[in-house]
């Protein structure tokens, strides 16, 4: 198994262009999760999904956009990039089970992401 | 309001000089509370998960402890592989509003 995987590893935008990035997981977990981490101010919510078809906000929602087509896929998409949106972005899932608390939340490797 | 708090900032060891990392939090209703270890360049890695004070759990040279206050993290004999940065989270669910709030993390250097 892969667990979760992101796209793209690095990107540069300039202020105001559009991107998505992409959460794929392939261990069948109902919930998916996007964060950014920041120096100094740890990781943060942005948007979270308990299932196929749903979304919800976080923490830190404003200036993003997520959906949830597939079980498997959770794309984060930023509409107009600003330089504060500079941040590495993680996304995690975690599993309904009995087993395992919901709560447990395995992570992707990142995407650094630099807005000029 | 929920929060997490972690201390040291930055620790520095000696391979198998022993210490703890301290991990301060207040939530309603707590759902556990969790350790990830996370490597430079890398995702968050789950270590361990408690769930009511006085509850401790093992992991090679790793002992995660709880109380109704705080959470330690206890690092017996560490070597240098142990170097990471080591966060604590805790989840809420207040008002329909779903939290998962990351303490800032332990930057922990261990010397060989």
């Amino acid at each position: 198994n892969a667990g979760v995987t992101q796209t793209p590893k690095f990107r540069v935008l300039k202020t105001g262009q559009s991107m998505t990035l992409l959460c794929a997981q392939d261990m069948n977990h109902e919930y998916m999760y996007w964060y950014r981490q920041d120096p100094g101010m740890g990781l943060r919510l942005i948007h979270y999904s308990v299932g196929e078809g749903t979304t919800a906000k976080g923490e830190v929602p404003d200036g993003y956009n997520v959906s949830r087509l597939k079980k498997q896929n959770f794309l984060l998409g930023l509409e107009s990039a600003a330089p504060s949106q500079t941040s590495v972005y993680f996304c995690a899932s975690s599993p309904d089970s009995r087993l395992v608390s919901t709560d447990t939340q395995y992570f992707g490797p990142g995407t650094r992401l630099t807005v000029l | 309001e929920d929060q997490v708090t972690q201390s040291p900032e930055a620790l520095r060891l000696q391979e198998g000089e022993s210490s703890s990392l301290n991990c301060s939090y207040t939530v309603s209703g707590l759902r556990g509370l969790f350790w990830y270890r996370q490597d430079p360049g890398k995702g968050p890695e789950f270590l361990f998960t408690l769930y009511s004070a006085g509850e401790e759990k093992e992991k090679e040279r790793l002992k995660a402890t709880l109380t109704k206050k705080e959470s330690f993290l206890h690092i017996t004999a560490p070597k240098p592989e142990d170097s990471a940065t080591y966060l604590c989270a805790v989840p809420s669910y207040t008002s329909g509003t779903y939290k998962y709030i990351f303490g800032t993390g332990t930057r922990l250097k261990v010397l060989a």
